[in-house]
């Protein structure tokens, strides 16, 4: 079946720096879709990407829908301690019915 | 006002019972999902109905029967809970081709 592989697992960051994540796949996605996480909580979109090559930005957050449509990453700049959760990629293939997760990004930053 | 609202939160219960989860959507989504997140924090799709029909279908053990009686409800009930079935399940709902939100999620615990 279709598979994300999504890395790093885990990232250790003081507050201040910059992060980036990514996300690939043996299979083409129509869309990308980001989320975060907050402990208790349900996942919440960050960024969405519809088109091959798009690169979106909100706010400290950018995410790119890769030319291959294999791929995609997530760049936060300038962290700040409420950044910390699980950040999820999201694939969407034809359809748009079935969404496949990556394992999740736990991002943890010191103040 | 909650978009994606979840009962109960919280679910313990001994092996063998049967339980149920609510979920109700204001949104107006006719799409509407399960997942089942793992202590890994794994997020799995289970299953997801459109237009009260079920589309998907993933591989659930047929003791998880999902019943939706209208487009704003998607209820979930296990028979004979197992140990392996404690998780968090979210419940979320999307227009098709959209993003999906996500509900607060029920933690079970299977003693």
């Amino acid at each position: 079946g279709q598979q994300l592989n999504q890395s790093p697992q885990s990232m250790f960051i003081q507050e201040g720096e910059d992060v980036s994540m990514n996300c690939t796949s043996s299979s083409i996605f129509n869309t990308w879709l980001w989320y975060k996480q907050d402990p208790g909580e349900g996942p919440v979109l960050l960024i969405a990407l519809y088109k091959a090559g798009e690169l979106t930005s909100n706010g400290r957050l950018t995410a790119q829908f890769g030319i291959t449509r294999k791929d995609s990453f997530l760049n936060i700049s300038a962290s700040i301690p409420s950044d910390v959760g699980i950040y999820f990629c999201a694939g969407q293939g034809t359809g748009g019915f079935k969404t496949i997760f990556g394992a999740g990004t736990r991002l943890f930053v010191k103040a | 006002d909650t978009a994606v609202s979840q009962t109960p939160k919280y679910l313990v219960t001994q092996m063998g019972n049967d339980k149920s989860i609510k979920c109700e959507q204001n949104l107006g989504h006719d799409t509407m999902y399960w997942y089942k997140q793992d202590s890994k924090k794994f997020l799995k799709i289970m299953f997801s109905y459109n237009n009260k029909e079920l589309i998907i279908n993933e591989t659930v053990p047929n003791r998880f029967s999902p019943k939706s009686p209208d487009k704003a409800h998607l209820n979930l009930h296990i028979n004979s809970l197992e140990l392996g079935d404690s998780a968090v399940y979210f419940c979320a709902s999307s227009q098709v081709w959209d993003e999906q939100f996500f509900g607060p999620g029920t933690r079970l615990t299977v003693l």
